[in-house]
């Protein structure tokens, strides 16, 4: 069975504290993505990996960061938590291929909440 | 304290009811779409696909129409289920592109 796990499923920083969220596949998959997903807007991408260490911005790369060590690790960083940035978190993983969102399989998200 | 968000639509069925989820998709460009489930506290599963040479492809109890005429695409479920209830949405691939997802229709399934 296909895995991709997310190191919290709910976490609570304060503002200004800087916040890892960590994402694994078990696929062998190139690329990863950081999406989030808030009510009524749909899922927006923040960065992708589509490579060890090569990373591309998303629609919404600003107050984040990622870091892609090792293949099947893909990690976003929150450099200084805004409220702003509460949230669902989803990371994503695929095949290389034509079609990114070709047999994409996500982690059960993160819920983050900064107060 | 927490921000309010945007409602999304909502479409109530009777248990046993088919339902039809429409999804209208933005780009010309885009050949490959993705219908998901994403069900109360988990991420977004796959349900079908169809590309854009097909305009129907059935699954199990799943079917999806695609117009690319007027770029719109639908789920419809047969008889549909309590286990059904969730959040549906739409995606559109396009060719080495970023994919773009649709907002989402809750699904509320009345025993």
């Amino acid at each position: 069975d296909v895995k991709v796990t997310q190191s919290s499923r709910y976490l609570v920083k304060r503002t200004g504290e800087k916040v890892f969220l960590e994402c694994v596949q078990d696929m062998d998959h190139e690329n990863m993505f950081w999406y989030r997903q808030d009510p009524g807007l749909g899922l927006r991408l923040i960065y992708f990996s589509y490579d060890v260490k090569m990373k591309e911005k998303g629609d919404i790369p600003e107050g984040y960061s990622v870091s892609r060590e090792k293949k099947e690790r893909f990690s976003l960083i929150l450099e200084s938590a805004s409220t702003n940035q509460t949230s669902m978190y989803l990371c994503a993983s695929s095949p290389p291929g034509e079609w990114r969102g070709y047999e994409q399989y996500f982690g059960p998200g993160t819920r983050l909440t900064v107060t | 304290g927490e921000s309010v968000g945007l409602h999304l639509p909502t479409l109530s069925v009777q248990e046993g009811d088919n339902s039809i989820i429409n999804c209208a998709y933005s780009n010309s460009a885009s050949d490959y779409f993705i219908w998901y489930k994403q069900e109360s506290g988990k991420g977004p599963q796959f349900i079908i696909d169809i590309r854009s040479n097909m305009d129907k492809r059935q699954g199990q109890r799943v079917t999806v129409l695609l117009n690319k005429t007027v770029k719109h695409l639908s789920l419809q479920i047969a008889a549909t289920q309590p286990g059904d209830s969730a959040v549906y949405f739409c995606a559109e691939c396009s060719p080495y592109d970023k994919v773009i997802f649709g907002p989402g229709t809750s699904l509320s399934v009345i025993p």
